[in-house]
């Protein structure tokens, strides 16, 4: 049931982009992106709904490909504030909120 | 309006001593979910509750392990006769609703056994 994300880790200099990917072999309601930074609380990004959307925060977007139960996060021309680890959490209808392992970046200047 | 309050921060507890972990929602939130997570892991599902009802359990371990939600005050998770794996910091978030809705986090509660 845990949503499966990829890469595990990622490596960019400053301004470079990165795609983290997480998919799920049930039928999603909505996913969510949260980012961790070490010993601190994850902090909510964005939720996708049904429809296929795509939305926007700053330079961090997503999409949410509800047919092949997908959803992709895209970072810009990161900084190093990106750096964190990034979780997908996916729902099933009036269902628990699940999360995959996590993705981390590390931003080097 | 407040966020997601958790405490106690840090709770040291000898084997076979009783954790309780609280944690209150935010304002209009009637929905809550915990979560363990060990160093460098990632965020495992333990229990979701709404106001005095456990909805899904299925993460928690059967034994020592309880959960409650009642209808005035915090959200509780109970860890009876603590075990050194046991150690782990505990997240809960939020909600309003069961879907279509962002959840938030609490700061965690960081239990060690000692």
């Amino acid at each position: 049931q845990q949503p499966v994300q990829s890469p595990q880790a990622v490596i960019l200099r400053e301004g470079e982009d990165a795609v983290i990917n997480c998919s799920s072999s049930k039928a999603l309601y909505s996913v969510h992106w949260y980012r961790q930074k070490h010993g601190e609380a994850p902090v909510f990004l964005m939720i996708l709904l049904k429809g296929g959307e795509q939305k926007g925060h700053e330079k961090i977007s997503a999409s949410f490909n509800e047919k092949k139960q997908q959803s992709s996060l895209y970072l810009t021309a990161s900084q190093l504030s990106y750096s964190g680890t990034y979780f997908c959490g996916t729902e099933e209808y009036g269902n628990k909120l699940v999360f995959g392992a996590g993705t981390i970046l590390r931003v080097k200047s | 309006n407040a966020g997601v309050m958790q405490n106690p921060r840090h709770l040291v507890r000898r084997r076979g001593q009783e954790a309780r972990l609280r944690c209150s929602p935010m304002k209009g939130h009637s929905h809550v979910y915990w979560y363990r997570q060990l160093p460098e892991e990632g965020l495992k599902f333990m229990v979701y509750l709404q106001k005095e009802n456990i909805i899904d359990e299925s993460g928690m371990p059967k034994e020592r392990f309880s959960a409650e939600f009642p209808k005035e005050g915090p959200s509780i998770l109970r860890i009876q006769q603590v075990v050194r794996g046991d150690s782990a910091a505990y997240f809960c978030a939020s909600s309003p609703q069961a879907a279509n809705t962002e959840a938030f986090f609490g700061q965690g509660t960081r239990l060690t056994v000692v």
